[in-house]
């Protein structure tokens, strides 16, 4: 059985801060890690992909993979209103994507 | 950057119809897209695989013969849900892997469906 798990929040923090957000995963044999954005009522969009151990930054955006752990994370730093949504933390095997539950984020000004 | 949409984006109908769900793929080629079915303050369920040029490939639990799709073309996969009901009122997402080798999905904008 894949799973993919993350904390469902609520997560709150102030404008401007570090949110952090995490997710675990149930099999090694995972080969990509993405992070999605979805805000309420839309699909979700693209923010971070991860493929090999260490970290990755895009901007205010920061991936982080411990594959080890089975471990993946998301860090945003100097926290917007704006980044107020649910995060998806998608683990791909073979050819399926699997989606944890998602972390609701509130930024709060 | 990679575009899908969908179609229509909300749709009413009644218990027993059946509703017709399209994705394209509108500047790349997809040999596979994903159907995927979200309800309210859940996460996205995988319902189907769907391939060009051959069957889609259902998760566990999913209703082929209720959840009908089609890969027509290299752009373009259809979701049917036949003989709809109240419990197929959701959140209906499809995706498709834009760039060789990356893996990187990008979603549709949705379909809510709502069954009467």
């Amino acid at each position: 059985q894949k799973e993919v798990e993350q904390n469902s929040g609520p997560l709150s923090v102030p404008e401007g801060a570090i949110a952090s957000l995490n997710c675990t995963y149930s099999d090694r044999g995972s080969q990509s890690f993405f992070w999605y954005r979805q805000y309420s009522g839309k699909s979700p969009e693209l923010i971070m992909s991860i493929y090999s151990n260490g970290d990755k930054e895009d901007g205010r955006f920061t991936a982080q993979l411990n594959k080890a752990s089975q471990y993946v994370s998301l860090l945003i730093r100097d926290s917007q209103p704006s980044d107020s949504a649910t995060y998806l933390c998608a683990v791909r095997w073979g050819e399926e994507f699997y989606f944890g539950t998602g972390t609701s984020l509130t930024v709060i000004p | 950057g990679a575009v899908v949409s969908q179609h229509p984006s909300r749709v009413i109908c009644k218990s027993g119809t059946s509703v017709k769900i399209e994705c394209r793929s509108l500047d790349f080629q997809a040999t596979t897209m994903f159907w995927y079915r979200q309800f309210p303050k859940q996460s996205l369920m995988l319902m189907a695989t769907s391939n060009e040029g051959s069957k889609a490939t259902y998760e566990q639990g999913v209703e082929k013969d209720k959840f009908l799709i089609n890969h027509a073309s290299l752009t373009l996969s259809t979701l049917t849900v036949t003989s709809a009901h109240p419990e197929d009122s959701s959140f209906y997402i499809c995706s498709a892997p834009a760039i060789e080798g990356t893996y990187e999905q990008y979603f549709g904008p949705g379909t809510r469906l709502t069954v009467t």
